[in-house]
């Protein structure tokens, strides 16, 4: 059954310390996308790659790393740089195609509190 | 700017009603918009893609029509359900290339019984 599967679900940091959050999809999806739920607010990009060993900056990338060294995984790493991390991340796959599909899956979010 | 525009914020309603959700979006180029279900902690999960060729397009007891010229778009769900509840998001990607995506806040969904 394919999907993209987000680990864990919750989790603490502690003030300075940085923190990974795992994302894993066997859809065979090329671009994966990380983003950030806030309440009252769209989801924004923190980053995004397209293809293998390449990634670019969304619009709130400060405080955050990412890697791709493979196509199933794309890790975030929040840093002691992040002063507001406290969030739900999602992350997301798209495949490529056209009409329905053609389409963005996303993972069921972790959600990150500072504490 | 691109931006996406989505009301009300919040609805509640009586199981087995019928309600219509509002997306404006000022995103251009366009070519397509979509909406998403999200239930409360968890991602979101695709309803329906409209391209700006379609007008109506229907999934189960859900309904998405789409105005390219005034740039609107609905999502109407017929005889609700409890497990309807949940926040709506209206997405556009930037369109033919640019396929960043603009997302509107959501409407939050309640079903009462």
């Amino acid at each position: 059954d394919g999907g993209i599967t987000q680990s864990p679900k919750y989790l603490f940091r502690k003030e300075g310390q940085n923190v990974t959050l795992s994302c894993e999809q066997n859809l065979n999806h090329d671009a994966m996308y990380w983003y950030r739920q806030d309440p009252g607010q769209g989801l924004r990009l923190i980053y995004y790659s397209q293809i293998v060993n390449d990634f670019q900056k969304g619009d709130i990338a400060e405080g955050y790393s990412v890697s791709r060294e493979k196509k199933e995984s794309f890790p975030l790493t929040v840093t002691s740089a992040q002063k507001n991390p406290t969030a739900f991340y999602l992350c997301a796959s798209k495949r490529e195609g056209t009409g329905e599909s053609y389409g963005y899956t996303f993972g069921s979010g972790t959600r990150l509190t500072v504490v | 700017k691109n931006q996406v525009e989505q009301s009300p914020q919040s609805l509640i309603i009586l199981e087995g009603k019928n309600c219509t959700l509002q997306c404006n979006y000022t995103v251009s180029p366009f070519s397509n918009l979509r909406w998403y279900k999200q239930d409360t902690g968890r991602g979101p999960v695709s309803l329906t893609i409209m391209t700006f060729s379609e007008n109506t397009k229907s999934n189960g007891r859900y309904t998405a029509t789409l105005d390219a010229d005034t740039k609107q778009s609905s999502l109407h769900i017929t005889a609700s359900q409890l497990s309807d509840s949940a926040s709506y998001i209206c997405v556009v990607p930037g369109g033919f290339g640019n396929e960043k995506l603009t997302f509107g806040t959501g409407t939050r969904l309640t079903i009462i019984p």
